[in-house]
């Protein structure tokens, strides 16, 4: 599975949408970009997944690059409840399915 | 209604001791997971089954063993406790044969070992 590279925090004001890059430049092309979060200690909470499009639903939209080097998680309008650490994987379409998960980006939504 | 439950939520035991932590999943998934969290946070896959037959197993100590009576349960059973594995346990689980499903976790399982 490509290895997932992600800022290790980011502050984004309530309202306003949060931006979170990943970059996978070895993603293959049966590996899917997949985005959870992780509130406090909680279990992982899925977000959204793609393979080339865009992707978009209630909580959030994926841009994928063309080239799928890298991708964008878009939470389009932060609110406090936000305030997560948010993990991008990259996870194969065959085999064992299994994610690995990288330090992910912690964000903070400020009021 | 809890999709992926996890009993206990707390566990803290002596080094040495035998404990078992169990999950239960009523989403009707055929693949359950074990993954370890640490106190630097790193989440780690630990073991897979996907109806009741191990499918991941990353060379985790062979203290741990992980046990599916049936495809809504898998539990896991840890000999002779170390410091080291004090962390927290998450369960998880997802619908068989799809390549892009999604997993659903627990609540997790703080382990402390004293």
């Amino acid at each position: 599975d490509a290895k997932t590279t992600q800022p290790t925090s980011m502050d984004c004001a309530e309202g306003r949408a949060a931006n979170l890059p990943c970059n996978h430049s070895t993603i293959s092309g049966n590996e899917y970009v997949y985005w959870y979060r992780q509130i406090h200690s909680q279990g992982p909470q899925y977000i959204i997944h793609g393979l080339k499009n865009n992707e978009t639903n209630e909580m959030a939209s994926l841009i994928i690059t063309e080239d799928r080097k890298s991708s964008t998680l878009i939470l389009p309008h932060a609110t406090l409840r936000d305030t997560a650490v948010y993990y991008c994987i990259a996870r194969q379409s065959s085999g064992t399915y299994k994610y690995i998960f990288g330090t992910g980006t912690r964000l903070k939504v400020l009021a | 209604d809890t999709a992926v439950s996890q009993t206990p939520k707390y566990l803290v035991t002596q080094m040495g001791n035998d404990k078992s932590i169990k999950c239960e999943q009523n989403l009707g998934h055929d693949t359950m997971y074990w993954y370890k969290q640490d106190s630097k946070k790193f989440l780690k896959i630990m073991f897979s089954y996907n109806n009741k037959e191990l499918i991941i197993n990353e060379t985790v100590p062979n203290r741990f063993s992980p046990k599916s009576p049936d495809k809504a349960h898998l539990n896991l059973h840890i000999n002779s406790l170390e410091l080291g594995d004090s962390a927290v346990y998450f369960c998880a689980s997802s619908p068989e044969g799809l390549a892009d499903n999604e997993q659903f976790f627990g609540p997790g399982t703080r382990l402390t070992v004293l």
